[in-house]
C-alpha cells in the first residue's frame, strides 16, 4: 500500500512563480526523499532529507520536514518551464526499501 | 555518479510469452535490489526485494510465480514476466543499493514493457 499521499495532485502555475507540493506519510521513517519525474522517464533524485533534520536547501529547492506532523514539503522557487514533470515524495524507513507517495503532476506555463 | 542500466528501455511482446528485464549496477556492487512498476499517470508500487544469492522478497499481493526475480551476482537482478497478459503492461524500474561510504539508492532508467 502507498505510504504517502501527496497534496495537490496536479498543480499548474505560470513561471517565475514558486511552487508547493506537501507528502504525508502513516509510519516512522528514517530519511524522505524526494525525486522528479519527466513524462515516461526514469526518476531524478532531487534531496534526501534525515529524520533528525528539518530543512534543507539544493538550489531553488527547499525541502522542509517535520515529524511530529508526519510530512514534507517541497518548495520550487522561481519556477521554469523546465521544471514541469511529477514530483514524488519516498520514505525510508532503514532497510532502503522507499515507499514512494502519490506524486504531484506540476505543469509550468511559459 | 554511480549509474544503474536498466535493460531493454521498451520491449513489445506477445501474450503468454515471457520477458526478461536486467538491471545493473554499472559501477559498484549490489548486494539489495528493488523493483517497482508503474502504470500511466499512477505512483510507483513496489513489487520486491532482491537479495544476491537468495531469493526475493516479495511484496504482499505480488505473485512470485509470475514476477520471477533472480539476482545471480552482485551487479544483476532480473525481472521475468511469466505468461504475460496485455494487463501486466507497464513501467519497470529498478533501485540498487550503493554499500559503499554514500550508501545511497540509485535508480535505473525504467523498462517499458507493453503485452499485445
Amino acid at each position: 500500500s502507498q505510504q504517502g499521499e501527496e497534496d495537490p495532485q496536479a498543480l499548474s502555475i505560470q513561471e517565475g512563480e514558486n511552487a508547493t507540493m506537501n507528502c504525508s506519510y502513516k509510519t516512522s521513517i528514517n530519511n524522505l526523499q524526494w525525486y522528479r519525474q519527466n513524462s515516461g522517464r526514469g526518476l531524478v533524485h532531487l534531496i534526501l532529507i534525515r529524520s533528525n533534520e528539518r530543512e534543507k536547501h539544493s538550489g531553488r529547492l527547499r525541502v522542509t520536514l517535520d515529524t511530529s506532523k508526519k510530512s514534507s514539503s517541497l518548495l520550487i522557487t522561481a519556477s521554469r518551464a523546465a521544471d514541469t514533470a511529477s514530483y514524488f515524495c519516498a520514505t525510508g524507513s532503514g532497510t532502503y526499501k522507499y515507499i514512494f507517495g502519490t506524486g504531484t503532476r506540476l505543469k509550468v506555463l511559459a | 555518479g554511480a549509474v544503474v542500466s536498466q535493460h531493454p528501455s521498451w520491449v513489445i511482446c506477445k501474450s503468454g510469452t515471457s520477458v526478461k528485464i536486467e538491471c545493473r549496477s554499472l559501477d559498484f556492487q549490489a548486494t539489495t535490489m528493488f523493483w517497482y512498476r508503474q502504470f500511466p499517470k499512477q505512483s510507483l508500487m513496489l513489487m520486491a526485494t532482491s537479495n544476491e544469492g537468495s531469493k526475493a522478497t516479495y511484496e504482499q499481493g505480488v505473485e512470485k510465480d509470475k514476477f520471477l526475480i533472480n539476482h545471480a551476482s552482485l551487479t544483476l537482478s532480473t525481472l521475468t514476466v511469466t505468461s504475460a497478459h496485455p494487463e501486466d503492461s507497464s513501467f519497470y524500474i529498478c533501485s540498487a543499493r550503493d554499500e559503499g561510504p554514500g550508501n545511497t539508492i540509485y535508480f535505473g532508467e525504467g523498462s517499458w514493457l507493453t503485452v499485445v
